[in-house]
């Protein structure tokens, strides 16, 4: 079956340490994105990438960094410059090409990242 | 620039009771809508669609209605479970061929027995 994989689901990091998480997904969708997404909160766009070894920030893009050499995997790195990264972290494909625009996003299951 | 306002949370019902959710936007052309939702410490899922004006999109019991006229989309349920107690997001997907959703804050929905 086709999906979206993250991983790990819960993920501990340590103070000025930085961290990655993992997205793959076998849908052959162009575009992904990263997503934050805090205790009460909406989503929060953080980078995206509508192309291979192509992306763009988002909305809070700072103290995050993201790659795109395969299609089918968009790992985002946390690093230390990320303040406050402890949040469950959402990562989502789509087909670009969808001129239709009738699609939405797939979502994988998420990761919860807590500094410790 | 596109958008999309829902009501604040959380909602509470008890079980069997009819559930809206409100929903509007703002947005240039003609978008297409969405819902999805979200079960506790999980990634969404896609609820239900409509891709023009009057579509009624539905799944599981939940209806939303894309009216133009309003600019609306809300959801409703007639009978809603403990188990449909989630986060309910809706989003639009602009007529532009940027692919970007545009997502609403969420609205928590509680169910009690």
């Amino acid at each position: 079956d086709g999906g979206i994989t993250q991983s790990p689901k819960y993920l501990f990091r340590k103070e000025g340490q930085n961290v990655t998480l993992s997205c793959e997904q076998n849908l052959n969708h162009d575009a992904m994105y990263w997503y934050r997404q805090d205790p009460g909160q909406g989503l929060r766009l953080i980078y995206y990438s509508q192309i291979v070894n192509d992306f763009q920030k988002g909305d809070i893009a700072e103290g995050y960094s993201v790659s795109r050499e395969k299609k089918e995997s968009f790992p985002l790195t946390v690093t230390s410059a990320q303040k406050n990264p402890t949040a469950f972290y959402l990562c989502a494909s789509s087909d670009y090409r969808d001129r239709g625009q009738h699609y939405g996003y797939t979502f994988g299951s998420g990761t919860r990242l807590t500094v410790v | 620039g596109n958008s999309v306002t829902q009501m604040e949370g959380p909602v509470t019902l008890s079980e069997e009771a009819f559930l809206t959710i409100n929903c509007t936007y703002t947005a240039t052309g003609y978008p297409s809508l969405f819902w999805y939702v979200q079960y506790p410490g999980e990634g969404l899922q896609l609820l239900l669609k409509a891709t023009k004006a009057d579509d009624k999109g539905s799944n599981k019991g939940f209806e939303a209605t894309y009216r133009k006229e309003t600019t609306s989309f809300h959801l409703e349920k007639g009978s809603v479970q403990v188990s449909d107690s989630a986060v309910y997001f809706c989003a639009l997907k602009g007529s532009g061929n940027t692919g970007k959703l545009i997502f609403g804050q969420g609205t928590t929905l509680q169910v009690k027995p």
